[in-house]
């Protein structure tokens, strides 16, 4: 069962423009949204990441846009960079009863930055 | 500069070989995580650990994987024996939480594994 539902798969935005990343949950149990960043032959990365009793978290030149009713979140890149070229990966978790957090990915998005 | 590190970065063997993957986690991090990576299914966690004890390897083929943390500064997931479907990236990350400043994972670089 996919808890996470990523789109697109991949995604070529001319540099300077808006790249957008859209995932979709289905567990209203989930507490803590992430995105991680993930360059060829390394590990993932956190970006950013937002908690549901905000609508929006911005750092830089990325937002985190979040909609609890829809049970949907997006990221959204300003201004961007060929450097911003990678994989990025939404995912999802909730706390269980020993404070832990297990995260579950989205599927991944391929974002190329073009000049 | 403190990162997981994980041993081998990469691993050819042939079906039926054992495998043992080795994960060092950020000192003073309570938290390990397994992942694996694959084109087809993404970031699948296979087991995870508090202070050493695992809470929960159901992502995780119990015929022939197996996890363990003998000490704070080593995670070892290993297979036994090796399927060319197991052929994929692992990773290792470590995380601290911390009330609800939780929820950071420090990945380490992965092991790439081949199973032929």
């Amino acid at each position: 069962q996919q808890q996470v539902k990523q789109s697109p798969q991949s995604l070529i935005v001319q540099k300077g423009g808006i790249s957008i990343i859209n995932c979709a949950y289905e567990n209203t149990a989930f507490d803590y949204f992430p995105w991680y960043q993930q360059f060829p032959g390394k590990g993932p990365a956190l970006l950013i990441a937002i908690r549901p009793d905000v609508s929006e978290k911005k750092e830089g030149r990325f937002t985190i846009s979040f909609n609890k009713s829809a049970k949907q979140f997006s990221l959204h890149i300003m201004d961007s960079q060929p450097g911003d070229s990678a994989t990025y990966f939404c995912a999802a978790s909730m706390s269980d009863l020993f404070g832990n957090e297990k995260l579950t990915f989205g599927t991944g998005t391929r974002l190329t930055i073009i000049p | 500069d403190a990162r997981v590190t994980q041993t081998p970065r990469h691993k050819v063997t042939e079906m039926g070989q054992e495998v043992t993957m080795r994960c060092q986690p950020i000192l003073g991090h309570n938290t390990v995580f397994w992942y694996r990576q694959t084109m087809m299914q993404g970031l699948e966690l296979l087991a995870y650990f508090r202070n050493r004890a695992p809470l929960d390897d159901s992502g995780m083929p119990k015929d022939r994987f197996s996890a363990e943390m003998p000490d704070a500064t080593l995670a070892t997931l290993k297979i036994q024996p090796s399927e060319p479907r197991d052929s994929a990236v692992y990773f290792c990350a470590s995380g601290f939480r911390r009330d609800r400043d939780a929820g950071e994972l420090f990945f380490g670089e992965g092991s790439r594994l081949t199973v032929l």
